[in-house]
């Protein structure tokens, strides 16, 4: 499965999009993007998933480019709750082996 | 609808002490099932998975075992815990079914003195 690179850390402003980037330049055709945060002693939520194709639902957008080795997630109107920590993990369609890296820690500011 | 139970959400236990943490799932039928451990102010860590009854993967080598004596059974075992096993432990579960997602439980914190 492909690796993952993510920033350590990002701020965002309430109110404002947050857009948090993930780098998977190795990843395979057959590889999805999924997204995932974890409120602190929770475990993680799962947020939104895609191949090629950008995808939206309630929680949050996610860009794949178009030689798919990155993508971005987006939080429209980000509020204090969605400080989290945000993974991004590439994973093929039967993939088993579910790995995280150490994520993007969003702080969202009032 | 599925749902994934972990218990007990916190444990005290000494250095030494036998551990055993149990999670059961609901609703769903030959998940894949898996055991995570993240450390304090850390990322999460994959222990094992399961794709069907008394099939175990084992991703990193250490002092905990795991058993799937059940289809939606998963238990996380030790027989004489460490200082570092203290950590927030994770059960989670996915269909197995190609383009899945991973659905968590709540998760044990457990304390090793």
């Amino acid at each position: 499965d492909a690796k993952t690179t993510q920033p350590p850390s990002m701020d965002c402003a309430e109110g404002r999009a947050a857009n948090l980037p993930c780098n998977h330049s190795t990843i395979s055709g057959n590889e999805y993007v999924y997204w995932y945060r974890q409120i602190h002693s929770q475990g993680p939520q799962y947020i939104i998933h895609g191949l090629k194709n950008n995808e939206t639902n309630e929680m949050a957008s996610l860009i794949i480019t178009e030689d798919r080795k990155s993508s971005t997630l987006i939080l429209p109107h980000a509020t204090l709750r969605d400080t989290a920590v945000y993974y991004c993990i590439a994973l093929d369609n039967y993939g088993q082996n579910f790995v995280f890296g150490p994520g993007t820690r969003l702080s969202v500011l009032p | 609808s599925q749902t994934i139970h972990q218990w007990p959400a916190t444990l005290v236990q000494p250095v030494g002490s036998p551990l055993s943490l149990e999670c059961t799932v609901e609703g769903t039928s030959n998940p894949n099932l898996y055991w995570y451990r993240q450390a304090a102010g850390r990322g999460l860590q994959l222990l094992f998975y399961s794709v069907g009854i008394g099939q175990i993967s084992s991703e990193v080598p250490q002092n905990l075992s795991a058993s799937r004596p059940q289809d939606r059974q998963f238990i996380l075992s030790s027989k004489k815990l460490l200082l570092s096993d203290s950590g927030f432990y994770l059960c989670a579960w996915s269909s197995g079914g190609g383009n899945e997602k991973l659905f968590f439980g709540s998760g044990t914190q457990l304390s090793v003195l």
